[in-house]
């Protein structure tokens, strides 16, 4: 079955550092999205790329959606004490069932102050 | 605007009793709903969706049953709970447009 990866599967940088997490899908993607739990608390959703090679900023985050549409980026610049957590992607298959969402295996991030 | 509803928080049971989690949804009609389940310091896992009354689609062959009994409330169950149950069970749900999930606050459930 599909499966997606996410490297690192944890973190750890000094305040002010900057982060970034990849996701690699088995299979052709239609979308990729990005959420970020905090420690404790559930999956927030923050962003969707669904174009080959699009890139989308919110603030210090930066997404990027690869051209082939297998993989994708997080990179956070100057990350603060309040990045802490694990960032999931999550993609839909090409052609498959369009509302069922696999999510990668997460990237925890700890950030020292 | 949307809000979702799911409990309880927290839930200690033992093995081979029933568990009944719901999970509810307001403002919005005919949305997808999802469960998830996360074992500790792990990924999501998708165990059930279900894109309308009645209609629910499984994931993993396990212990756990869910149904849709109205638009907007979805039940995950079991008749009788295993140590492997154990873990943070997600609700969700999605516009049938493929839009971003928004997730319920969870609850985590612990077997003993």
């Amino acid at each position: 079955g599909q499966q997606v990866m996410q490297i690192p599967q944890y973190q750890h940088v000094q305040e002010g550092e900057d982060f970034t997490t990849y996701c690699n899908s088995s299979t052709t993607l239609s979308n990729i999205q990005w959420y970020k739990q905090r420690p404790g608390g559930h999956p927030v959703f923050l962003i969707q790329l669904v174009k080959s090679g699009e890139v989308k900023k919110q603030k210090r985050l930066t997404f990027q959606f690869g051209e082939a549409k297998k993989n994708s980026s997080l990179h956070i610049t100057a990350t603060q004490t309040t990045d802490v957590g694990t960032y999931f992607c999550a993609g839909r298959n090409y052609g498959g069932a369009t509302n069922k969402l696999i999510f990668g295996t997460g990237t925890l991030l700890a950030v020292q102050p | 605007s949307q809000t979702i509803h799911q409990w309880p928080a927290t839930l200690v049971q033992p093995v081979g009793s029933p568990l009944s989690l719901e999970c509810t949804v307001e403002g919005t009609s005919n949305p997808n709903l999802y469960w998830y389940r996360q074992a500790a310091g792990r990924g999501l896992q998708l165990l059930f969706y279900s894109v309308g009354i009645g209609q629910i689609s499984s994931e993993v062959p396990q212990n756990l049953s869910a149904s849709r009994p109205q638009d907007r409330q979805f039940i995950l169950s079991s008749k009788k709970l295993l140590l492997s149950d154990s873990g943070f069970y997600l609700c969700a749900w999605s516009f049938t447009g493929g839009d971003g999930y928004t997730f319920g606050s969870g609850t985590r459930l612990t077997v003993v």
